[in-house]
């Protein structure tokens, strides 16, 4: 079975902060690692993944996350947050399906 | 990237009556495609996995008889909340594989459900 934990509900930051937003996942097989963003009452928006190789990954707005897979680690990055940055982020782990098992979820508020 | 259209985007339904939610694959062919419930606040939570052809299949604790959902094509997808109440209320989203494999899914828009 396959289970992520979002460390932090919330994290405020004021702008131009760097922000780590942290994950932990559980599998017992390979699996694909994601992080997305959901601003209110709207869809997700994939800001990036890791499926293999590198494991620094760079996703769009500024944001990145490493892959370590000793400490069962995806953590998002950004160096410098803006306030259109608030939102809440999804980590997420999929196998060969495409079946999404999502974390808890961060609210990041990024104060002026 | 691929396009998942949901549809509605809002509705709001009386207690007692049914409703359904499309999900269409714009520009990919989806044998695949996922339904999540995500309560104000909470996480997504994966509710069934929806095949084209044959049977859902449901998460454990969700109800089939309340939740029916039909794949009747490749691009296609219908969640249908049955005799809604107001414990239904909930934003519903569903996804799509491209390709059927794990590497990216695609989103719809999301369907927010209130049920008076």
């Amino acid at each position: 079975a396959q289970s992520v934990t979002q460390l932090d509900s919330q994290v405020p930051v004021f702008e131009e902060a760097p922000v780590e937003l942290r994950c932990n996942y559980s599998s017992s097989v390979s699996v694909y690692l994601f992080w997305y963003v959901q601003y209110p009452n709207q869809g997700l928006q994939l800001l990036l993944k890791y499926l293999s190789g590198s494991t620094l990954v760079k996703g769009i707005n500024g944001f990145e996350a490493e892959f370590n897979k000793s400490q069962t680690s995806f953590h998002l990055r950004k160096p410098s947050v803006h306030i259109s940055d608030t939102a809440e982020y999804f980590c997420a782990v999929s196998g060969y399906t495409g079946k999404l098992i999502f974390g808890q979820g961060t609210t990041l508020q990024v104060k002026p | 990237g691929a396009v998942v259209s949901q549809h509605p985007s809002r509705v709001i339904c009386k207690s007692g009556t049914s409703v359904k939610i499309e999900c269409r694959s714009l520009d990919f062919q989806a044998t695949t495609m996922f339904w999540y419930r995500q309560f104000p606040k909470q996480s997504l939570m994966l509710m069934a996995t929806s095949n084209e052809g044959s049977k859902a299949t449901y998460e454990q604790g969700v109800e089939k008889d309340k939740f029916l959902i039909n794949h009747a094509s490749l691009t296609l997808s219908t969640l249908t909340v049955t005799s809604a109440h107001p414990e239904d209320s909930s934003f519903y989203i569903c996804s799509a594989p491209e390709g059927g494999k794990g590497t990216e899914a695609f989103f719809g828009q999301g369907t927010r459900l209130t049920v008076v």
